[in-house]
């Protein structure tokens, strides 16, 4: 059965520092795996990483992909209020857009 | 451009009654999903629209339908509400590039209905 896997599942870290946030999968045909962001409304969309695109910046935020060990980590640098929320990974698989979600993370960043 | 929209935004009602949610995807996008989140089990898949036809649907027994109409819209309807089905109710939309329906693309979530049943 497919699966995600987030680690850890909370997270309370201070202004300024940096954050790792992990996600294992297992999936019949991987396609993409994507990064989203939760505050209080609906998930907002990160990033996608696929087999021709295992690494992915933006700004503070970072994530890769690991294909050969099935995992990838969303990095966030210098973190901010702002950055708390639920973290959620999801991968694609199959002939299908389903995404199968992991549990999330939740980050709260203290000032 | 335009976001994926949803209607309505809060809805409350009774055991066995039915319910509708709508969901406009964003502009030239295909592919519309809808998922249910919950506090207990997250956010899980119910089904996918692909040119008005259900592609793919998760594990939720047949009360859940949805439908998908010419201009990408699509609906989805909950007969006979149970207490359990009170959640928050997502729409996704995908650009769909290829004849074969396969999506290499980002999904972008609507605002969601908050469903509540009393």
């Amino acid at each position: 059965e497919d699966k995600v896997v987030q680690s850890p599942l909370s997270l309370v870290v201070h202004e300024g520092d940096t954050v790792t946030l992990n996600c294992s999968y297992e999936v019949t045909n991987f396609r993409s795996l994507l990064w989203y962001k939760q505050e209080k409304k609906a998930p907002t969309f990160l990033f996608m990483l696929t087999s021709s695109g295992i690494e992915k910046k933006s700004g503070r935020l970072s994530s890769i992909l690991d294909k050969k060990e099935l995992f990838s980590i969303l990095n966030i640098t210098a973190t901010q209020t702002g950055d708390s929320a639920v973290y959620l990974c999801a991968v694609v698989g199959g002939a299908t857009n389903k995404l199968i979600f992991g549990t999330g993370t939740l980050l709260a960043v203290q000032p | 451009k335009a976001g994926v929209t949803q209607t309505p935004r809060y809805l409350i009602k009774t055991r066995g009654q039915q319910v509708t949610l709508s969901c406009s995807p964003i502009s030239g996008h295909r592919s519309v999903s809808w998922y249910q989140q919950t506090p207990g089990q997250g956010l899980q898949f119910l089904f996918e629209y692909f040119s008005e036809t259900q592609r793919n649907k998760g594990n939720f027994p047949g009360r859940f339908s949805g439908r998908q109409f010419s201009n990408s819209r699509s609906e989805m309807n909950v007969s006979t509400l149970e207490l359990g089905d009170s959640a928050l109710y997502l729409c996704a939309s995908s650009l769909v590039l290829r004849a074969s329906g396969r999506s290499y693309n980002e999904q972008f979530f609507g605002p969601g209905t908050r469903l509540t049943v009393l």
